[in-house]
């Protein structure tokens, strides 16, 4: 299948700094995602790019679907602490009557006071 | 409430005894899909299904059977489950409008141990 290369592994930050993370793939896509996943439950969407170039935010969060539909990245503004969790990036490709999503590895974010 | 729901939500079975999992979701969801994640390979996509009668590989299929007789449910079969299938499974469901796909809702997740 198709590989998702997701950076960095894992973050240690203040509260209050900003953070970055990216993820790059060997194929295009037609939709970028972006979620978090918080201990014992599944990922929630975070935030949906369907087109190349876009940039979205959804509160202190930005995302943008790059040019070439082969990367994204993911920035949040001022961390707090709730925004601990793992990050996952999520490539789809919709191909006719198929649709495949595939997953990134992850950043783990932790959040210091 | 809008739910994907998972049974059950802890499992250790044995090397070769058959199990099931079972998904439902409220939502009239046509996309349904299985997921299983792994430490340090996130998650990788097992089956998923289209509508009722419509079911295609992931990334992921070998060991595993699905099925969609309903719209509203779509379960994961281990035949014969071994250890290499120790995970913890997600399920997730979501409409699509043909273009763009809508949130796709995950259900709490099913960990699995073979012995």
């Amino acid at each position: 299948g198709q590989q998702l290369n997701q950076s960095p592994q894992s973050m240690f930050i203040q509260e209050g700094e900003d953070v970055s993370m990216n993820c790059t793939s060997s194929s295009i896509f037609n939709t970028w995602l972006w979620y978090k996943q918080e201990p014992g439950e599944g990922p929630v969407l975070l935030i949906a790019l369907y087109k190349a170039g876009e940039l979205t935010s959804n509160g202190r969060l930005t995302a943008q679907f790059g040019i070439t539909r082969k990367d994204s990245f993911l920035n949040i503004s001022a961390s707090i602490p709730s925004d601990v969790g793992i990050y996952f990036c999520a490539g789809q490709l919709v191909t006719g009557t198929a649709s495949k999503l595939t997953f990134g590895t992850g950043t783990r974010l932790q959040v210091t006071l | 409430e809008a739910q994907v729901t998972q049974n059950p939500r802890y499992l250790i079975t044995v090397t070769g005894k058959k199990l099931t999992v079972t998904c439902s979701q409220n939502m009239n969801h046509e996309y349904m899909s299985w997921y299983r994640q792994d430490p340090g390979l996130g998650l990788r996509q097992i089956y998923y299904s289209m509508n009722v009668e419509v079911t295609d590989k992931g990334d992921v299929p070998e060991g595993y059977k699905v099925s969609r007789k309903e719209k509203r449910n779509f379960p994961l079969i281990l035949e014969s489950p071994s250890p290499n299938q120790t995970s913890l499974y997600f399920c997730a469901s979501s409409a699509r409008d043909g273009v763009n796909t809508d949130t796709q809702y995950f259900g709490p997740g099913t960990r699995l141990t073979v012995l």
